[in-house]
């Protein structure tokens, strides 16, 4: 069983969209997670930061943590085609980051 | 803003060249990374390296080695290029504690090796 299962998509939806990504997890000694986006032929950049459970906002973005669940999520609000991309959940212990294999999103106008 | 920086976007080599793959970071991050991403297998860790002249095995470390001389400076090596060399290559640094802290990732060199 992997650390870091990510449903690989593709999750296609429509301008305006409300979009929810998500990861689940095995280790409970994960500490910190991150949500990353990949646009195509490029490298992956950091969108969201959070160390606990909870909701942590910015802008049209929500990151999510359910520690008892062993769960994150990202929330997208009135997503944009500029949206279209990877996003990766990342989780930290005390050695190193493991990443999910990424959801491809795409939004069409 | 944290920059990384990798010598080539795209590469194209022989089997059995040897490929060395630079990367530059300009934020004074102790911890520099190198990883391989292929489709539906996502990033593994190739090397690492918390400090200058200091490296470490990551998942994936077979075929490759790596070169530290300089606290900004991470190179990879592939000694003989093979075809499942292939790949897009990412480098990564951190400032945090080993490898635990958020990672910033460059541009990626995509290799193709016939």
């Amino acid at each position: 069983q992997k650390e870091v299962e990510q449903d690989p998509g593709p999750l296609s939806v429509p301008e305006g969209a409300i979009v929810s990504l998500n990861c689940t997890y095995s280790n409970s000694a994960f500490q910190y997670f991150m949500w990353y986006r990949q646009y195509s032929r490029k490298g992956p950049e950091l969108l969201m930061y959070t160390y606990s459970s909870g909701n942590k906002e910015d802008g049209r973005f929500t990151a999510q943590v359910d520690k008892s669940s062993k769960y994150i999520s990202l929330f997208i609000r009135d997503s944009q085609p500029s949206d279209s991309a990877t996003y990766l959940c990342a989780m930290s212990r005390t050695d190193k980051l493991i990443f999910g294999t990424g959801t491809r999103l795409q939004v069409f106008p | 803003d944290v920059k990384v920086t990798q010598s080539s976007r795209y590469l194209v080599k022989r089997t059995g060249e040897k490929v060395f793959l630079e990367c530059v970071q300009d934020m004074d991050h102790e911890n520099m990374f190198w990883y391989r991403q292929d489709p539906g297998l996502g990033l593994r860790l190739i090397y690492f390296s918390y400090d200058v002249k200091m490296k470490e095995k990551g998942d994936i470390p077979e075929g490759y080695s790596v070169s530290r001389e300089k606290k900004e400076r991470f190179s990879l090596i592939l000694e003989s290029a093979s075809t499942n060399q292939t790949s897009m290559y990412l480098c990564a640094s951190s400032p945090g504690a080993r490898g635990a802290d958020t990672q910033y990732f460059g541009p990626g060199t995509r290799l193709t090796v016939l």
